[in-house]
């Protein structure tokens, strides 16, 4: 059984820095472009960034570029995202997500992580 | 970039309706088209995938169709369990954009 754990979020000042982990298990986590997407309070789904199974091939959304880093420990079957220069705009519960190995789809979903920029 | 618009943003209905969700794409997106059902409090879940695919699982009675820039979600004879916030994503590229759902409310 596919599973997805994010854990790392919490409350940081703008301009602070955060690190999420999604721990994976349940399929060969190497094998797949994995990705982050954010749903702020209230509102909709908002693509985030992806990193392919060889880690090599990076794509952030505009809104995060520059300032969130994505990366992965296929040793350690473990999606990261590093979250620098944070604004109060980037509050919202953060999501891993796996692909289906064949099409850019969304097939498996963490549970979600809150992240909450505020002084 | 590829903008997706949803409508109707609310829908009311009652248990046992036939409930239709419409999904545009600002450019043709061939069939690279998923929904997703999202419930209060919980991640989303996929319903569909290539526009019309059913996801393991996933009831027959919610179905897909469509192709190129315009695309429905149907589900026929709403459940009590169906009430909830449904979003179509496109996948043409990796960073495919979410429409921005819409609410199944009871009526």
């Amino acid at each position: 059984e596919v599973q997805l754990l994010e854990s790392g979020g919490g409350l940081v000042q703008p301009g602070g820095s955060l690190r999420l982990s999604c721990a994976a298990s349940g399929f060969t986590f190497s094998s797949y472009t994995m990705s982050w997407v954010r749903q702020a309070p209230g509102k909709g789904l908002e693509w985030v960034s992806a990193l392919t199974g060889s880690g090599y091939s990076t794509y952030y959304a505009d809104s995060v570029k520059g300032r969130f880093t994505i990366s992965r420990d296929n040793s350690k079957n473990t999606l990261y995202l590093q979250m620098n220069s944070l604004r109060a705009e980037d509050t919202a519960v953060y999501y891993c997500a796996k692909d289906s190995g064949v099409e850019a789809y969304f097939q498996n979903w963490g549970q979600g992580t809150l992240v909450t920029v505020s002084s | 970039d590829i903008q997706m618009t949803q409508s109707p943003s609310t829908l009311s209905a009652s248990v046992g309706d036939r409930v239709t969700i419409t999904c545009r794409a600002s450019q043709s997106i061939y069939s690279y088209l998923a929904w997703y059902q999202q419930k209060p409090g919980k991640a989303p879940n996929l319903l569909i995938y290539k526009a019309s695919s059913l996801e393991s699982g996933v009831p027959s009675r919610f179905s897909g169709s469509g192709s190129g820039t315009e695309f429905t979600l149907t589900i026929t004879s709403l459940q009590p369990d169906d009430f909830a916030t449904y979003y179509c994503r496109h996948y043409n590229s990796y960073s495919g954009t979410f429409g921005q759902g819409t609410k199944v409310e009871i009526k």
